[in-house]
């Protein structure tokens, strides 16, 4: 059975940067695509982004680009989620996200998502 | 910026049927955009019920169906329980099914 654990709660000052790792056990990690999904207090759920390990390449949402950096280790099985320049509407719970993937004309696209992790709280004040 | 919307809030009543919608700022959302559907109850991770429209989770309880309804996402609850009293959220994707949008949630109450 597949499981995604996530790093510890973190407290980080406005401008740093915080990394939040996603540890999977169980199955495959190269079979996997990891997304990074957040949420603020109170709000809805904000896709942040996607990554295939085994390709390297992520995605991310417009709204992030530029401020988020999202990569994985094979060896260890482990996906990472870094934000840098940190500001007070940052302050969310952070989950990593198992996507089901799949393969079309040589081009990958994801249809589901299904394991999460339990979540980080990233908590960004002075 | 494309966006998911979904109604506020549901009231149903036990046992009550309840459908809940998912619709896209770009237009008619189509089994292209995966629609997917997750609960989420206070305090915890979201659950993952529905993939690709209208496949369920080897967890997700027979009562759960998505389908596709007068151009939006759909989720059917029926026969509901007063333990499906949470928080839905619908998420479409986008850019050649390569980057998510979640919808704005549907807070569904059991009364």
């Amino acid at each position: 059975q597949v499981q995604l654990v996530q790093s510890g709660a973190e407290v980080k000052k406005p401008g740093s940067s915080v990394k939040v790792s996603c540890k999977a056990s169980g199955g495959t990690f190269t079979n996997y695509a990891i997304s990074w999904v957040r949420q603020a207090p109170g709000q809805g759920l904000e896709w942040m982004g996607g990554i295939i390990p085994i390709f390297g390449a992520a995605n991310y949402a417009q709204k992030f680009q530029g401020r988020v950096t999202i990569n994985a280790d094979e060896s260890t099985g482990t996906a990472y989620m870094e934000l840098s320049s940190l500001r007070s509407e940052d302050t969310a719970v952070y989950y990593c996200a198992r996507l089901l993937r799949g393969i079309s004309a040589g081009t990958y696209y994801y249809y589901g998502m299904d394991v999460w992790g339990q979540g980080t709280t990233v908590t960004v004040s002075s | 910026q494309t966006v998911v919307t979904q109604e506020p809030s549901l009231t149903v009543s036990p046992g009550g049927t309840v459908t809940l919608t998912c619709a896209s700022s770009t237009g008619a959302v189509t089994s292209g955009y995966y629609p997917n559907w997750f609960q989420q109850k206070p305090g915890q991770a979201p659950r993952a019920l529905i993939y690709s429209t209208s496949n369920k989770h080897s967890w997700t309880p027979a009562r759960f169906s998505g389908s596709l309804l007068g151009g939006k996402a759909a989720l059917t609850l029926s026969g509901v329980q007063p333990e499906d009293e949470a928080e839905y959220y619908c998420l479409l994707y986008y850019g050649g099914a390569q980057l998510g949008v979640f919808g704005t949630g549907t807070k569904v109450t059991v009364l």
